[in-house]
């Protein structure tokens, strides 16, 4: 256990509905960031957060896609309008950025299952 | 562009003998690599890292290899234990040691015969 918690671990939805994720990262971690893992590939990067800043989101991510971390504590990913395409692990990282090089810690991720 | 990417999608070993997985990277920027391990059903998990300043760096029964000239990355695992059986991702950035936005490569699943 990384002491990154995601929930929930499963997740499964019809196509055109919305689903919000939730990552509570180890609790003297100011960046987390948001990951996404399909089967047989390494995890993508979707978006990152300092404290409460939503510092930078990928190219590749859709506009259905919203992250938030409105008190620099947990994060919640929003999926609207899901897409089949959408299935994936997504995964949640933490970390504590001082200064020199800077260790992730990755949860257990949240699968995601769109029929 | 940028690229991360692997040799071997899948390695065999005997427990007991030595592991070595390869990766290659195309961003000549790129300037710190990380090595992470994944077992079924968790998340990454940090092996050891490296600096493009290095050529080596050893860790508990790990060594990462960077040549920069031939942009070739290796992991070394010595004594290959039943435990160390996961899928491994070599990751890099080129954000002078912040790991922010990783680029991972696909993955080498490395299983560990008793």
């Amino acid at each position: 256990d990384t002491g990154v918690s995601q929930n929930p671990r499963h997740k499964i939805t019809k196509r055109g509905q919305n689903v919000t994720f939730r990552c509570d990262p180890i609790s003297e971690h100011n960046r987390l960031y948001w990951y996404r893992q399909t089967l047989g590939q390494g995890p993508e990067f979707l978006t990152y957060f300092q404290n409460e800043a939503q510092l930078e989101k990928s190219r590749l991510l859709s506009d259905r896609f919203s992250a938030e971390r409105p008190k620099g504590s947990f994060s919640t990913l929003e999926i609207q309008r899901t897409e089949q395409g959408d299935s994936a692990m997504y995964l949640c990282a933490s970390s504590l950025r001082t200064g020199g090089n800077e260790k992730l810690f990755f949860g257990s991720g949240t699968q995601l299952s769109v029929l | 562009g940028e690229s991360v990417g692997l040799h071997l999608p899948t390695l065999s070993v005997q427990e007991g003998d030595n592991s070595i997985i390869n990766c290659a990277y195309s961003n000549s920027a790129s300037d710190y690599f990380i090595w992470y391990k994944q077992e079924s059903g968790k998340g990454p998990q940090f092996i050891i890292d490296i600096r493009s300043n290095m050529d080596k760096r050893q860790g508990q029964r790990v060594t990462v290899l960077l040549n920069k000239t031939v942009k070739h990355l290796s992991l070394q695992i010595a004594a290959t234990q039943p435990g160390d059986s996961a899928v491994y991702f070599c990751a890099e950035t080129h954000r002078g040691g912040s790991q922010g936005n990783l680029i991972f490569g696909k993955g080498t699943k490395l299983s560990v015969k008793p």
